[in-house]
């Protein structure tokens, strides 16, 4: 449970705020991910790093701005952010990209806009 | 193109009695297969995988899963459920064409009655 942390746990913003989420893993990781998980959907990945570079960015609106400045942390810029945008934010990291390898998540950053 | 169906929103059983979580696939390539849980307000719990090899795994807390080639299906099972195995279940597929992705299936949530 402490391999991959997230802070903070809960945030809410207003849509002209700027904040950002914080992800770090112990676990030795080189690949980590964002992820959004809503209400009645399934999970949507939004964005893959490996090795502090981005590899993957699934059409995620630029009001979302990722930031990995080494393989153990990770971050999500938020800035103008609309209602719908309200969910849980889940940080996972694995041991890369390989697809045997399984993915370790975070708890979660439970985000409301207003 | 990668695909997951869990067709069961909802899956109930008694305590002590066997459970069976259903996920079906579809992908290019060679499987590789998870199952992960999620307990309330936490992030998804990595609990078995299928690599290659027995069609049988055995993962955390008692639970296995069986790999199905011909029927493209990956089912969850425990032989004696717990009240503690109420939660949400994801089943999930990376292939071999496509490195770094995961891609999930709804969920299932297991509740296991007294």
């Amino acid at each position: 449970e402490t391999g991959v942390t997230q802070t903070p746990r809960h945030l809410v913003m207003g849509m002209t705020n700027k904040k950002s989420l914080k992800c770090e893993q112990h676990l030795g990781h080189n690949a980590m991910y964002w992820y959004k998980q809503s209400a009645k959907k399934p999970l949507e990945l939004m964005f893959v790093y490996s090795l502090e570079e981005r590899v993957e960015n699934n059409s995620v609106p630029s009001r979302f701005s990722p930031e990995c400045p080494n393989s153990s942390h990770l971050f999500l810029h938020l800035h103008t952010l609309q209602p719908e945008d309200s969910a849980l934010y889940l940080c996972a990291s694995s041991q890369g990209l390989a697809e045997s390898y399984e993915q370790y998540f975070g708890p979660g950053t439970r985000l409301t806009v207003t | 193109a990668q695909s997951v169906a869990q067709p069961e929103d909802q899956v109930n059983v008694a305590e002590g009695n066997p459970l069976t979580v259903k996920c079906t696939y579809s992908v290019s390539g060679n499987p590789y297969l998870f199952w992960y849980v999620q307990y309330p307000n936490r992030g998804l719990q990595f609990l078995l995988k299928y690599i290659t090899g027995d069609n049988l795994v055995k993962g955390s807390y008692g639970f296995e899963a069986e790999f199905n080639k011909s029927q493209t299906s990956f089912h969850l099972k425990k032989p004696s459920a717990l009240v503690s195995d109420s939660a949400l279940y994801f089943c999930a597929v990376r292939d071999n064409t496509n490195a770094g992705k995961s891609t999930f299936g709804d969920g299932t949530t297991l509740t296991v009655k007294p």
